[in-house]
């Protein structure tokens, strides 16, 4: 398998423009996270979902973000409108939830620069 | 809700030197405890997991844990560090409601 897969690995783009982030998770994974890292805050969970149903977006920091997963192989983060506070790099991640806890296996993350 | 808290933003050791990066965790359930590992501009791999068997954990290069109920500590240690250790670790806890959250990060230096 080639692991969970981010795309783009970059993203420049001017404040109040539209910005969706893409992951692809791990084949047969029946949960997936969607997290933030920045300096000041660390790894903070934006939202994860238990086979396809967002369980838990408490992390979610404005109405601006929204994350959908439309079926078990596609999950998307957007943000509306940007703001240059959002500048981060944004992981998913993917797991086999199946009672007993498995590992999250992270993507190569999508570094976002809001100018 | 569940947290984690490691203790020390940055530790820095010699080459050859014990390596002790601490983490202490609150979890109202029996908890599941990881740490992992960020090297520049990756992603995170994990080292090791605790899932409430053995206590004393095993991982990957020389890494090992101790999951301490009464502590409610899993710090990780290496007997001897290496060059190729120095990264970002992070500790992280989770339920079987599946919601893993991070610590702050550790940031290992390792001296020659």
């Amino acid at each position: 398998d080639a692991g969970v897969i981010q795309s783009p690995r970059h993203e420049v783009t001017e404040m109040g423009q539209e910005v969706t982030l893409r992951c692809k998770p791990i084949s047969g994974h029946n949960s997936l996270f969607w997290y933030r890292q920045t300096m000041m805050r660390g790894l903070e969970l934006l939202i994860y979902f238990n086979n396809n149903v967002p369980i838990d977006d408490s992390g979610m920091p404005e109405d601006r973000f929204s994350a959908k997963m439309p079926n078990a192989s596609f999950s998307t983060l957007k943000i509306q409108p940007s703001e240059p506070r959002d500048s981060a790099v944004y992981f998913c991640a993917s797991s086999l939830h199946r009672g007993s806890l498995t590992e999250a296996f992270f993507g190569q993350g999508t570094r976002l620069t809001v100018v | 809700a569940q947290s984690v808290t490691q203790l020390g933003s940055h530790v820095s050791v010699s080459e050859g030197a014990l390596v002790l990066l601490r983490c202490n965790y609150s979890s109202s359930v029996p908890p599941y405890l990881f740490w992992y590992v960020q090297y520049p501009n990756q992603g995170l791999q994990l080292l090791l997991k605790y899932t409430s068997a053995a206590t004393l954990v095993k991982g990957i290069n020389g890494f090992e844990a101790e999951f301490k109920k009464s502590e409610t500590s899993f710090h990780l240690t290496k007997p001897s560090a290496h060059m190729s250790d120095a990264a970002e670790y992070f500790c992280a806890v989770s339920s079987s409601f599946n919601d893993m959250r991070f610590g702050a990060g550790t940031r290992l230096t390792v001296k020659p």
